[in-house]
Parts: structure tokens; C-alpha cells; sequence
């Protein structure tokens, strides 16, 4: 059965430190991978895919993810936070039409 | 509409009730899913329609969870006998079809349940 595991519960970086969120995933065949973002009191926000051809894929937000097959890994990076992207982040793999996320990472900002 | 909406937000009842939860989803969206997101569990899938009917209801915890889609478009999740197990905030997506794995689910604020 497909999973994901977010190793991390909780981050805390300074604004304008680089972020990075580390998401592994257990899955069958050719993995279709998304990273939401859910900001306080609010519904699931898609900040990117990956379902095929390169590797490293643009979000919104300044987002970016990079898929490593020999890893099982779809790791978020963005180069410089702001502190407007304090949320929880959810990786998740698609199955059988619906999604399996992992159990989140929540991301504080320090000022 | 411009996006997923559920009703009501918020939703406190007491234990033994039942309760009715609604999603409205993107206008033209033929898949609809149900997933629900407790402390304990984290988000968890619930059910899904591909128009009106329920290809998948594995996730749907006990016979006291039952959901239904009329005309290809709103749906009501319905909890009987709820129970403070049953709290948590849950959230309803669509997409514009469930044929492909590649379609974006767009989800809704989602509501609120507190059972006492």
C-alpha cells in the first residue's frame, strides 16, 4: 500500500533562511506527488505536482521540489522564507484516485 | 462557483446527534471527495464520486458515516449518532474528473465538527 512519511512534525526557520522539507514516499509504480499547504483555519492550498519528466518542478510561491527515484524522496525547498509561509505543509501520493498524505510539517517563521 | 465551498464552518453538536455537512464544488467538476483531518489521524480519505455514484468508500470509519451526491454536484456528508470521536474538521475537494491520477484535487475550507 502506498505511504508517505514527512520526518519532520515541526520546523522553525528564520525569515529570509533557506527551507527545506523533507517528504519520503512508498509507492508501487510511478509515483504521482503533490505538496499542499495549509495555512491557519484554511482548506489545502496545491503549491506543486510531479507526475512525469523532469525532476526538479516549480511551484507557486516560490516553491520548488525535487524527485529522487533512488531516494523514494520529494523534498520541498524554497531558497528564502517569508514570514507569510508559517503554515502546515502536506505531502501526499496519489493511489487509486484518492490522496495519502503524510502527517505534515508544521513551518514557523522567527523574525 | 470560483472555488469548493462547505457549510456550515462550524458545527458543534452534542453526542448522540446527527449532523449533515455540506460541500458545493467547483462548477464543472465531476469527481468529489470527502477526507477528514483529526489530531490523531491526521487527513484521512473518506469517500469519493465520480457523479453521483460512490466508486470508492473504503475510507468511511462505521455504518454511522453515509454521504450522497445528487445531480453531479452537491453532496451531504451524514454522521449519526455522533460520537466525540467523530470531531474533527472535514474537508470536501473536487476535480474536473477522477478518470485520470494526474487531475488537481481543489479542496473547500472545510467544516468544523466538536462533538460534546
Amino acid at each position: 500500500a502506498q505511504s508517505v512519511t514527512q520526518p519532520d512534525i515541526h520546523i522553525t526557520v528564520s525569515e529570509g533562511a533557506s527551507l527545506e522539507l523533507r517528504c519520503n514516499y512508498s509507492y508501487g509504480a510511478t509515483p504521482y506527488l503533490f505538496w499542499y499547504v495549509q495555512s491557519p483555519g484554511q482548506g489545502l492550498q496545491l503549491l506543486l505536482k510531479y507526475f512525469s519528466g523532469d525532476t526538479l518542478v516549480q511551484g507557486i510561491k516560490g516553491f520548488e521540489a525535487e524527485f529522487k527515484r533512488s531516494q523514494s524522496s520529494f523534498n520541498l525547498r524554497k531558497p528564502s522564507v517569508h514570514w507569510s509561509d508559517a503554515a502546515e505543509y502536506f505531502c501526499a501520493v496519489i493511489g487509486s484516485q484518492k490522496l495519502v498524505f503524510g502527517q505534515g510539517t508544521r513551518l514557523t517563521i522567527n523574525p | 462557483g470560483a472555488g469548493v465551498s462547505q457549510s456550515p464552518s462550524n458545527k458543534v453538536t452534542e453526542k448522540g446527534k446527527d449532523v449533515e455537512l455540506r460541500c458545493d464544488p467547483i462548477s464543472g467538476h465531476t469527481a468529489l471527495y470527502w477526507y477528514r483531518q483529526s489530531l490523531g489521524q491526521g487527513l484521512e480519505f473518506l469517500i469519493y464520486f465520480q457523479g453521483n455514484s460512490a466508486p470508492d468508500k473504503s475510507g468511511l470509519p462505521s455504518d454511522r458515516f453515509s454521504a450522497e451526491r445528487t445531480g453531479g454536484s452537491v453532496s451531504t456528508l451524514t454522521i449519526q449518532r455522533t460520537q466525540q470521536e467523530d470531531s474533527a474538521v472535514y474537508l470536501c475537494a473536487s476535480s474536473f474528473s477522477s478518470g485520470y491520477r494526474t487531475d488537481t484535487q481543489y479542496f473547500g475550507p472545510g467544516t468544523r465538527l466538536t462533538v460534546l
